[in-house]
């Protein structure tokens, strides 16, 4: 299993730019979930799906956008970039919405707003 | 939204020491605490998950205890060496499920 996968790694935008950042997992897990993580803040949920065609906000979802198809990908969109949008992207994934349950989390992509 | 705090928020420590450092969340609604390692450039992973008051929890030298009456859990480090040097992250579900609430983390740096 490849596990949790982000692309890209890296990304410079451009105020007002729009762009895209990728997550797929192969576990089959149903809860998948998109984090920023910024010096001193920890880590902050932005959007959140418990299964293909079902998402909801997190605590910090002003300028962006998710879907969830399929149960695999759910990608991050960035409507149109503002330099507070700088940060470390991090994409999870667990099983299923018990509080038990261990998120696995992708490599992270890190994006630069100018 | 859950309050989660960390303390400290930054520690120093020389190899070969042990060392430890808290987390604090609201100890009513408890369903379970999560911690994390997260070394730089790399993905935070999971540590342990604890539910119960009183649990213990080991994994080499990283042990961890869980006080839900009066909401805190410390994480100990035996012996610390440089490759523990990493941000440590605890976590806590809200009552609806796993959608972890994440405190800012201790982050640990041990010199050789």
């Amino acid at each position: 299993n490849a596990g949790v996968t982000q692309t890209p790694k890296f990304q410079v935008l451009k105020t007002g730019q729009s762009m895209t950042l990728q997550c797929a997992q192969d576990m089959n897990h149903e809860y998948m979930s998109w984090y920023r993580q910024d010096p001193g803040m920890g880590l902050r949920l932005i959007h959140y799906s418990v299964g293909a065609g079902i998402t909801d906000q997190g605590e910090v979802p002003n300028g962006y956008n998710v879907s969830r198809s399929t149960t695999e990908d759910f990608p991050l969109r960035l409507l149109s970039a503002a330099p507070s949008q700088t940060s470390v992207y991090f994409c999870a994934s667990s099983y299923n919405l018990g509080p038990q349950e261990t998120q696995y989390f992708g490599p992270g992509t890190r994006l630069l707003v100018l | 939204i859950l309050n989660v705090e960390q303390s400290p928020q930054s520690l120093h420590v020389q190899e070969g020491d042990s060392t430890n450092f808290t987390c604090s969340f609201p100890s009513s609604n408890f369903y379970a605490l999560h911690w994390y390692r997260w070394e730089t450039a790399k993905s935070p992973e999971a540590l342990f998950v604890m539910t119960l008051n009183g649990d213990e929890k080991k994994k080499g030298r990283i042990s961890a205890t869980l006080n839900t009456k009066e909401g805190y859990s410390y994480l100990y480090i035996k012996g610390s060496q440089p490759e523990d040097s990493a941000t440590y992250l605890c976590a806590i579900p809200p009552t609806s499920g796993s959608r972890l609430t994440f405190g800012e983390g201790t982050q640990l740096t041990v010199n050789p």
